[in-house]
């Protein structure tokens, strides 16, 4: 079967310090990827889609210089938070797409708290 | 633009009473519809799908889903609710590319004993 894996599960840093989230597709081809932001009480935004041999996309309000994502292979993608503040802390989530699969698989989620 | 709209943002029920959330979806062309469950301090999990078919949609744990075209709604029922139902339950439309979804608020589903 198709499974996504996130790790760490959680992370605590200081504010103004940065933390990396790893996204691994086990079971399938990740063609695309796309992370995505749960902050307190709220909703999933989109913050950016990763499609290999294409151009990352960010969406409004998320940029390459805050979030920096890397998709090398069908299999991996990881997302730093540059410079975490208050307002980045929540559940971050990847969903990935491809092979045979119509429907996007998520993986549990990195829960980054910033003290 | 795609969106979402979950009306009610928290619903009571007694357990062993029926269920419904509501979600009302804005896509152009035929969408491909789908419900999560948050369970307290988790991610995501699907419930059920719609893909172009059956308008009515089973999905895990007793929960079931009637996509209506000239409602433009994808409504979550389960006919009897278990106290392990308490969640939070997410509407989500893929986009066309099918490799990104845009999410309702959220319904937080609290389970009286």
């Amino acid at each position: 079967g198709a499974l996504v894996y996130q790790y760490p599960r959680r992370t605590i840093c200081k504010s103004g310090t940065s933390m990396r989230m790893e996204c691994q597709a086990v079971g399938f081809q990740a063609t695309s990827v796309a992370w995505y932001r749960q902050s307190p009480q709220k909703t999933f935004e989109l913050i950016a889609l990763s499609t290999v041999n294409s151009a990352i996309k960010y969406e409004q309000n998320f940029t390459q210089e805050k979030f920096p994502i890397s998709h090398p292979n069908l299999s991996f993608s990881s997302m730093t938070v540059l410079n975490a503040y208050l307002e980045d802390r929540g559940l971050y989530l990847c969903g990935a797409t491809g092979g045979n699969y119509a429907e996007q698989f998520f993986g549990p989620g990195t829960r980054l708290t910033v003290l | 633009a795609q969106s979402v709209t979950q009306p009610d943002a928290r619903v009571t029920v007694s357990e062993g009473a029926s269920l419904q959330l509501r979600c009302k979806y804005s896509y152009f062309g035929t969408p491909y519809l789908f419900w999560y469950v948050q369970y307290p301090r988790q991610g995501l999990q699907l419930l059920l799908k719609y893909y172009p078919g059956d308008p009515v949609v089973q999905g895990v744990n007793g929960f079931e889903a009637e996509f209506s075209k000239s409602n433009s709604s994808f409504h979550l029922r389960k006919a009897s609710v278990h106290w392990s139902d308490w969640a939070v339950y997410f509407c989500a439309v893929k986009n066309s590319a099918g490799n990104k979804l845009t999410f309702g608020i959220g319904t937080r589903v609290l389970v009286r004993p």
